[in-house]
């Protein structure tokens, strides 16, 4: 089974909607994140928990909401869906414990807002 | 600002070797990763350079010169699976990976 985990992998909406994507993570890592993925830019940070009580805002966090629900349970909700949010999102995980902090990616879920 | 430059694409042989560099200017270094991500799919971890010189790792290189804010990754031996995208991530000051857009490496026959 697949350490990082995430639901929907693809998933078409409209203007407007309310879109929740989930990230589960078997790695037993306390820190998660949520990056979108451009066609011609590099990964863009969202947001990112260190642990269940800390929540932080990344470089382009505006019209996105997260919870942690658990150690490993992070999900992003867009509130009021925009077609420029139409973008490749992936979680990633890091154990915080090692001086490389290395990042683990989930498979990625394909949004796409009409 | 903060800005990592890499080549947007490249080609090269199967069985050849090719070097991918990357420059970086950021607000702090604490490192700097290399990752592999096919079309599609998720970005795989390839190496981590802290210290100036090179790491190898099977088919693998990374080298770093802090003072110069350069890496490279070289791949020998190419084969037609190493076509895929490579990324270059820095992280700065607050820990905060920083992305290149990667490089699209096409292998041909």
């Amino acid at each position: 089974d697949a350490d990082v985990t995430q639901t929907p992998r693809n998933r078409i909406t409209k203007t407007g909607k309310r879109i929740m994507l989930e990230c589960s993570q078997t790695k037993g890592h306390d820190r998660m994140y949520w990056y979108r993925q451009d066609p011609g830019l590099g990964l863009r940070l969202i947001y990112y928990s260190f642990d269940v009580k800390d929540i932080n805002k990344g470089e382009i966090s505006d019209g996105y909401s997260v919870s942690r629900q658990a150690q490993a349970k992070f999900s992003l909700s867009l509130e009021s869906a925009i077609p420029n949010q139409t973008a490749l999102y992936f979680c990633a995980t890091s154990d915080g414990t090692t001086d490389t902090d290395t990042q683990y990616f989930g498979p990625g879920t394909r949004l796409t807002v009409l | 600002g903060q800005n990592i430059d890499q080549p947007t694409e490249m080609t090269a042989t199967e069985g050849a070797i090719v070097q991918i560099n990357c420059t970086y200017q950021t607000s702090g270094f604490n490192g700097l990763f290399w990752y592999q991500q096919h079309a599609g799919e998720a970005p795989t971890f390839l190496s981590y350079n802290v210290l100036d010189g090179l790491e190898e790792k099977g088919r693998f290189s990374s080298f770093l010169s802090r003072s110069k804010g350069y890496s490279y990754l070289l791949l020998k031996e190419l084969q037609m699976k190493d076509s895929a995208s490579y990324l270059c991530a820095v992280l700065d000051s607050n820990y905060q990976l920083i992305w290149g857009a990667g490089t699209k490496l096409i292998i041909k026959p």
